[in-house]
Formats: structure tokens, sequence, C-alpha cells
């Protein structure tokens, strides 16, 4: 398989611009993650889905932010508009319905809002 | 609210030694415990799972403890290798909402040849 694929790898914005992060998930994973990554937070969980609907967005920072799964196999991360303090590295994991907890992670988008 | 504490400080140490890393969790009680690793530009990887009634689990040279009433993990690397320097988390959760990780900052670990 060829595990999470996120595109882009890297982005650079202007703050006030819309940036579009994108997520393709494990074929047969109904869990899909999406997390920011800071040296100074570390790993926060922003918003979860099973089967594509969203279960848990409380850490979603704030309405600038949005996320959405219209089908199994792709999820995007929006925020609109960009501001400096969103520059992260932002990964998206998904996981097996099982009980199985374990999370496979993508290789991350580094999101620099200028 | 929670808390998760890991070794802040970078470990270093030598060859062949045994490298123990910590995780603390407080105003917690999870019913799981993950630790995965992350090298530079890339995700975490999986690497063990330990559940709130199991004391220890091993996989290869890698070895995982839970104590509960410590409210601590140990996870341990024998026989270190420069290739396990990398940064090290951990991650509980609920038995209520066990897809819901609460992350450590991590702890990188240097093993020097």
């Amino acid at each position: 398989d060829a595990g999470v694929i996120q595109s882009p790898r890297h982005e650079v914005t202007e703050m006030g611009q819309e940036v579009t992060l994108r997520c393709k998930p494990i074929s047969g994973h109904d869990y899909l993650f999406w997390y920011r990554q800071t040296m100074m937070r570390g790993l926060e969980l922003l918003i979860y889905f099973n089967n594509n609907v969203p279960i848990d967005d409380s850490g979603m920072p704030e309405d600038r932010f949005s996320a959405k799964m219209p089908n199994a196999s792709f999820s995007t991360l929006k925020i609109q508009p960009s501001e400096p303090r969103d520059s992260a590295v932002y990964f998206c994991a998904s996981s097996l319905p099982e009980s199985q907890e374990t999370q496979y992670f993508g290789p991350g988008t580094r999101l620099l809002v200028l | 609210s929670q808390k998760i504490e890991q070794n802040s400080e970078a470990l270093n140490i030598q060859e062949g030694k045994t490298a123990t890393l910590t995780c603390n969790y407080t105003n917690y009680s999870p019913a799981y415990l993950q630790w995965y690793r992350q090298d530079p530009g890339r995700g975490p990887v999986f690497l063990l799972l330990i559940r709130e009634n199991e004391k220890e689990k091993r996989k290869e040279r890698l070895k995982v403890t839970f104590d509960t009433t410590l409210k601590q993990s140990l996870f341990h690397i024998t026989a270190s290798q420069p290739a396990d320097s990398a940064t090290y988390l951990c991650a509980p959760s609920n038995a209520g909402n066990n897809r819901k990780l609460i992350w450590g900052l991590g702890t990188s670990l240097a093993v020097n040849p």
C-alpha cells in the first residue's frame, strides 16, 4: 500500500490567502485524523472523521479552519483567511476500523504563512 | 487539564547502552498508551501500544511499562544503535474515546557510535 498521501508537501502563502491541504488515507481505513505540529505545542488533534463523518472537531482553532471528507479516499483541511500563527506542519493520519488504535501518518504539509 | 510530560532534555547515550524515556501524565486515567517514533521531516510511526491492565509489553529491543499508580510509562531501547536516534512521542488515550490521542512533546534521543 502507498500509505497516507498528503499534498502539497510544502506551502508558502501570504497572510489572508486561502490554503487547502489534501489527504488520501490508506485504503480500508475508516478513521481519518488531521493534526497540527509546532515546536511549542507539539502534536494537536484538530478533527477526526469516522466513515466520512466528523466525530470530534473540538481541536479546530477557530472558524477560519474547516475540514471535509466527501468520500472514503479524500479529505481536505482549509484555512481561510490564513494568518502567520497558522504556520506549522499539518499531518493527516488514518486507522483501521477494528479495535486497534494505531494511527498511520502521512508525510505532512509544511505550511508557512508570511 | 490533562497534561502529558516527557523528558524535556535531549537524551544522549552511547551505542550498545539502554535508553530509557519517561512519560508522565496528570489529571488523566488513560486506558491505553502508545509510543511513536518521529524522524526529522517525517510523520510519527507507531511502535508499541500498552493497555492499562498490562504491566509490560515487549517488541524486539523495545520494552514499555505502564504504571497506573505512578501515572507513568517507561520506554526502553536495549542495545541501542545510532539508527535509533529520533524523537519518541507518547500518546495516551481514554477507553471511551480511544481514537483521541493526547500527545507529549517528545524526547529527542541521540545514540552516539
